[in-house]
């Protein structure tokens, strides 16, 4: 199987204080892994793509000050969330890459993700 | 804008009854399309997925998807559904531009199967 993990499952933070994520992959290594982020009853909304030993590209309108993805070795990428405000709660899910999985297509195996409430 | 839409967000049902949830995109040229399941405290999890030849895909737990490409739909199918079916469904599409690309979700239906 492809497991990935996430840590912590729940946090709470006080507004101004940092918070980290970890997401790994357990069983295999993943050159590319993906942060969301999902909104009640919404979807799952694409942060950034993170990859093993370069810079993350994040999508349009995610501060990439804000947060800070670092993805240092094949099986961890961690997610900062710098200065944490009211509104950067939320359900955030990390996805790894396996290579190799499908013809033209490297399935992405999801998380559980982190719930983040900032008071 | 370019989006995946899901029609249902919330769908309850009888435990035997059919099952059809409704995904339709916005993305022209290739895509790839996937319906992901996420059970009550799980992970979201992949129940099938279609490339390319028959349209009718088959996935896990008795579960599948037609893609219908005149129609920009990839609707989700299961002809008896079971209490254990409970689960929020995502459609997922890559619609491709080059390189590996990423994966764009609906909303997600909120299933609940009743006994």
């Amino acid at each position: 199987g492809a497991v990935v993990s996430q840590h912590p499952s729940w946090v709470i933070c006080k507004s101004g204080t940092s918070v980290k994520i970890e997401c790994r992959s357990l069983d295999f290594q993943a050159t590319t892994m993906f942060w969301y982020r999902q909104f009640p009853k919404q979807s799952l909304m694409l942060m950034a793509t993170s990859n093993e030993g370069s810079k993350a590209t994040y999508e349009q309108g995610v501060e990439k000050d804000k947060f800070l993805i670092n993805h240092a070795s094949l099986t961890l990428s961690t997610l900062t969330v710098t200065s944490a405000h009211p509104e950067d709660s939320s359900f955030y899910i990390c996805s790894a890459r396996k290579a190799g999985t499908g013809a033209g297509y490297d399935e992405q195996y999801f998380g559980p993700g982190t719930r983040l409430t900032v008071t | 804008a370019q989006s995946v839409s899901q029609h249902n967000h919330h769908v309850i049902l009888s435990e035997a009854a059919s099952l059809e949830l409704g995904c339709n995109y916005s993305y022209g040229g290739t895509v790839n399309l996937f319906w992901y399941v996420q059970y009550p405290g799980q992970h979201l999890q992949l129940l099938l997925k279609y490339f390319s030849g028959d349209p009718l895909v088959k996935g896990i737990k008795g579960f599948e998807a037609e893609f219908i490409k005149s129609k920009f739909s990839f609707n989700l199918r299961k002809p008896s559904v079971q209490w254990s079916d409970t689960a929020e469904y995502f459609c997922a599409v890559i619609p491709f531009s080059g390189g590996y690309n990423k994966l764009i979700f609906g909303a997600g239906t909120r299933l609940a199967v009743h006994p």
